[in-house]
């Protein structure tokens, strides 16, 4: 089985950094996912962790400790547009299941 | 990247009639594809995989005969909401991984079913 977690709302003020987080237990860990979904579209890839440690792309980085079974999204020089849900995922079982968090609703005020 | 079409955007339908998503890999094979379904604040939840030339698998809760999936070749899957009820309008989702990809898995644009 698995369980992935991370908040509800969060808040944050344009031009600021925001960090996600996400806590997974997952049987058989294959890697950890992050997207980003605007109301009523479908889900953009953002990361995708497989190793311990940060990665960085642009504005966006995604940090992984498996041992931890944590995971986090870091959103620097935060714009508008940034508001949206912010999904944490992983792989259970077989077929490379892709299992989805609950998802973070961002909002970024002026 | 690799692209997955998903057809129709949007749809309304009587309650009681039968309603077909279909989802197509574009410049991939896809063996596997899988199918979401999300209800409005909350996050995708996985209803079945679609395998080619295969049953579907689907998620424990999820029923087989009301939610048909066919997989028939390696770039079209198809989800066909039988007998649709008010309580199935949703958002559906469709995904699949391009082996050669390194962007993980890709998502067609939802369908939004509203049953009346």
């Amino acid at each position: 089985g698995q369980n992935i977690d991370q908040p509800t709302e969060m808040t944050a003020t344009e031009g600021a950094i925001v960090q996600i987080n996400c806590t997974y237990q997952t049987s058989g860990f294959n890697g950890l996912f992050w997207y980003q979904q605007h109301a009523g579209e479908a889900p953009t890839f953002l990361s995708y962790n497989v190793l311990d440690g940060l990665e960085e792309k642009g504005r966006f980085s995604s940090f992984l400790s498996r041992s931890k079974g944590y995971s986090y999204l870091l959103l620097k020089e935060l714009q508008m547009k940034d508001s949206a849900s912010y999904l944490c995922a992983g792989f259970s079982g077989g077929y490379n299941k892709l299992i989805f968090g609950a998802g973070t609703r961002l909002a970024v005020h002026p | 990247g690799a692209v997955v079409s998903q057809h129709p955007s949007r749809v309304i339908c009587k309650s009681g009639t039968s309603v077909k998503i279909e989802c197509r890999s574009l410049d991939f094979q896809a063996t596997t594809m899988f199918w979401y379904r999300q209800f409005p604040k909350q996050s995708l939840m996985l209803m079945a995989t679609s395998n080619e030339g295969s049953k579907a698998t689907y998620e424990q809760g999820v029923e087989k005969d009301k939610f048909l999936i066919n997989h028939a070749s390696l770039t079209l899957s198809t989800l066909t909401v039988t007998s649709a009820h008010p309580e199935d309008s949703s958002f559906y989702i469709c995904s699949a991984r391009d082996p050669q990809g390194a962007e993980g898995y890709t998502f067609g644009s939802g369908t939004r079913l509203t049953v009346v």
